[in-house]
């Protein structure tokens, strides 16, 4: 079984700033591992995952996430936020021999960008 | 290109009332999946389907139950509904079943059951 947790529900920051979203998973099994955003009364798209290979992930609008094995982390992070980035963020994990396509979501963390 | 559509957009339900949320993919993907969200608990998964013709249970299977119309469609239908069902449902599909792929999101029904 796996879970993910996390640990912020809220990140306020102010634009221009950098901004990292911490995620921590627990699975007994090797996982892929997701970062998705939703905007506003949107549903969620894919911002970038890790399947294997390199651990620093690149994705769209800016984003990257680096693969911690040891630590079990996928931290989401940006070197520069903009107000368009206000949005709730999940990670989720799904077990590599999965035959379901079941994604185990995190809580969410809200992005609140400031001017 | 519509992607994944949901309708209907919102609902307001008495308890004991019965109705069917509806999900159609354009993208030509074999697997769909039923997923409701709750502040502070992420997405669970309610039932998925990983080709025409099948169906399957998720974590929160409990008061629900699926249909597969055909490649494009997967209807969710609350038999009678509770209070404890108020949540927004999500629809998603994927070319297949295979963890690896993107699921691709609809833009989700609000549902409140009074």
């Amino acid at each position: 079984a796996q879970s993910v947790t996390q640990l912020d529900s809220q990140v306020p920051v102010f634009e221009e700033a950098p901004v990292e979203l911490r995620c921590n998973y627990s699975s007994s099994v090797s996982v892929y591992l997701f970062w998705y955003v939703q905007y506003p009364n949107q549903g969620l798209q894919l911002l970038l995952k890790y399947l294997s290979g390199s651990t620093l992930v690149k994705g769209i609008n800016g984003f990257e996430a680096e693969f911690n094995k040891s630590q079990t982390s996928f931290h989401l992070r940006k070197p520069s936020v903009h107000i368009s980035d206000t949005a709730e963020y999940f990670c989720a994990v799904s077990g590599v021999s999965s035959n379901t396509g079941k994604l185990i979501f995190g809580q969410g963390t809200t992005l609140q960008v400031k001017p | 290109n519509a992607g994944v559509t949901q309708t209907p957009k919102f609902q307001v339900l008495k308890t004991g009332q019965s109705m069917t949320l509806q999900c159609a993919q354009d993208m030509n993907h074999n697997s769909m999946y039923w997923y409701r969200q709750d502040p502070g608990m992420g997405l669970r998964l309610i039932y998925y389907s990983a080709s025409e013709g099948t169906t399957d249970k998720g974590e929160v299977p409990n008061g629900y139950n699926v249909s597969r119309l055909n490649k494009r469609e997967f209807s969710l239908r609350l038999e009678s509904a509770a209070p404890s069902q108020t949540s927004v449902y999500f629809c998603a599909s994927s070319l297949t079943i295979v963890s690896y792929n993107e699921q691709f999101f609809g833009p989700g029904t609000r549902l409140t059951v009074l």
